[in-house]
């Protein structure tokens, strides 16, 4: 089982749905989690942090559920601004690194 | 605003030549990391530093490439001889970590290597 996957989409969805991707982790040692941001042909972005309560940023909610290892994040009345692709990370705490999913490309049309 | 500069921003080559890559990461970071891009492979990590020091580069080829931290403001990622299958997107990424927490990492915009 790879470290982090996520369904590589493309997710199609028009403005003003609602959407949600997974991401599943295989080490249940792993700490922290966060949703970063990758528009096309440009550097990845920090969206947001996924912390244990879940968490919620305007329109996008992230949650985390480590009994089944997994982490999500919706997103709310979607928006043509939001089309990119949504990368999901998992750092497995100490001196370890921050491990990235493939992304979940999602692509929102009028 | 404060961002990691990686220079060059496109590279062609051929097989055979020597390409180096370099990043000035946020002043004041202690972190920094190499990453290979692909649509194979999405994002791989080649090397990371803290502090300067090396902790990580058990994802990157030995034989050809190479990492360091000359000063606090200056990473290099080194290929030495190059290979077609190296073209991809290199990005490096500075952060900040107090303890044992990693934070937001803060990516450069990348540098796009071609080997033909």
């Amino acid at each position: 089982r790879k470290e982090v996957e996520q369904d590589p989409g493309p997710f199609n969805v028009p403005e003003g749905a609602t959407v949600a991707f997974n991401c599943t982790y295989s080490n249940s040692a792993s700490q922290s989690f966060f949703w970063y941001r990758q528009d096309c042909r440009k550097e990845p972005k920090l969206l947001m942090s996924v912390y244990s309560s879940g968490n919620e940023d305007g329109r996008f909610t992230a949650q985390l559920n480590r009994a089944s290892q997994y982490i999500s994040l919706l997103i709310r009345d979607s928006k043509l601004s939001d089309s990119a692709t949504y990368l999901c990370v998992v750092n497995k705490g100490g001196y370890s690194t921050l491990t990235f999913g493939k992304g979940t490309m999602l692509l929102v049309s009028p | 605003d404060a961002r990691v500069t990686q220079t060059p921003r496109h590279k062609v080559t051929e097989m055979g030549q020597e390409v180096t890559m370099r990043c000035q990461p946020i002043l004041g970071h202690n972190t920094v990391f190499w990453y290979r891009q692909t649509m194979m492979q999405g994002l791989e990590l080649l090397a990371y530093f803290r502090n300067r020091a090396p902790l990580d580069d058990s994802g990157m080829p030995k034989d050809r490439f190479s990492a360091e931290m000359p000063d606090a403001t200056l990473a290099t990622l080194k290929i030495q001889p190059s290979e077609p299958r190296d073209s991809a997107v290199y990005f490096c990424a500075s952060g900040l970590v107090l303890g044992a927490n990693t934070g937001e990492l803060f990516f450069g915009e990348g540098s796009r290597l071609t080997v033909l």
